[in-house]
């Protein structure tokens, strides 16, 4: 067990339609990061957040937003949903910025989009 | 850009075998480089690590050396368990001030009793 929760672990959902992902990071991190794993993609870093301020994106679509709260929880937000957009998404957490700590991954919430 | 290329899977051996799974690495300036490993049905766990050139990272009796000359950081096991199956990636961090990790696609390593 990391320490990082993420919810929910499966979802079923239409095209079109709007889900959001929760994560929850490990006791006293500060930095959250999301990522995707799909099969033709890979793993793809998607946004980092750092104290509540986005600190790095990578290939997030503007169909996708996240947001860190004062609580340090973070959602991602996925909207107007595609075929496409089926995949695993992990969120992690660190204490610090990310070079120099060990880097902690949940287990994923699958989304299948139908 | 950076980039991490992985040697292709699966991977088949036999319980007790040498295992080697290769990586090398397009970055510039200094990167950190990782292995993390991923069990069926499971997210991903650092495996090891290594900051800096020459460095050596091990954990569970997995090896890796940041080969700075060859741009590489190949996994080595001297004798893999079956309990050792999962989905291997090798990753980066590079030395900008962000916890970006950039992973190849993975190696799938199989071990048969």
């Amino acid at each position: 067990d990391s320490g990082v929760t993420q919810t929910p672990k499966h979802l079923i959902t239409a095209t079109g339609q709007r889900v959001t992902l929760r994560c929850s990071p490990r006791s006293g991190d500060l930095s959250v990061y999301w990522y995707q794993q799909s099969l033709d993609q890979g793993l793809q870093f998607l946004i980092q957040y750092y104290n509540g301020e986005e600190r790095a994106k990578g290939n997030i679509l503007e169909r996708f937003s996240a947001q860190q709260f004062p609580d340090l929880h973070s959602e991602l937000n996925l909207s107007s949903l595609e075929l496409g957009d089926s995949a695993l998404y992990f969120c992690a957490s660190s204490v610090d910025e990310g070079k120099r700590n060990t880097i902690y991954f949940g287990e994923g919430s699958w989304l299948t989009v139908v | 850009g950076n980039s991490v290329t992985q040697m292709e899977g699966p991977v088949t051996l036999s319980e007790e075998a040498f295992l080697t799974i290769n990586c090398t690495y397009t970055a510039t300036g200094y990167p950190s480089l990782f292995w993390y490993v991923q069990y069926p049905g499971e997210g991903l766990q650092l495996l090891l690590k290594a900051t800096k050139a020459d460095d050596k990272g091990s954990n569970k009796g997995f090896e890796a050396t940041y080969r700075k000359e060859t741009t590489s950081f190949h996994l080595e096991k001297g004798s893999v368990q079956v309990s050792d199956s999962a989905v291997y990636f090798c990753a980066l961090i590079s030395s900008g001030n962000t916890g970006k990790l950039i992973f190849g696609q993975g190696t799938t390593l199989q071990v048969k009793p």
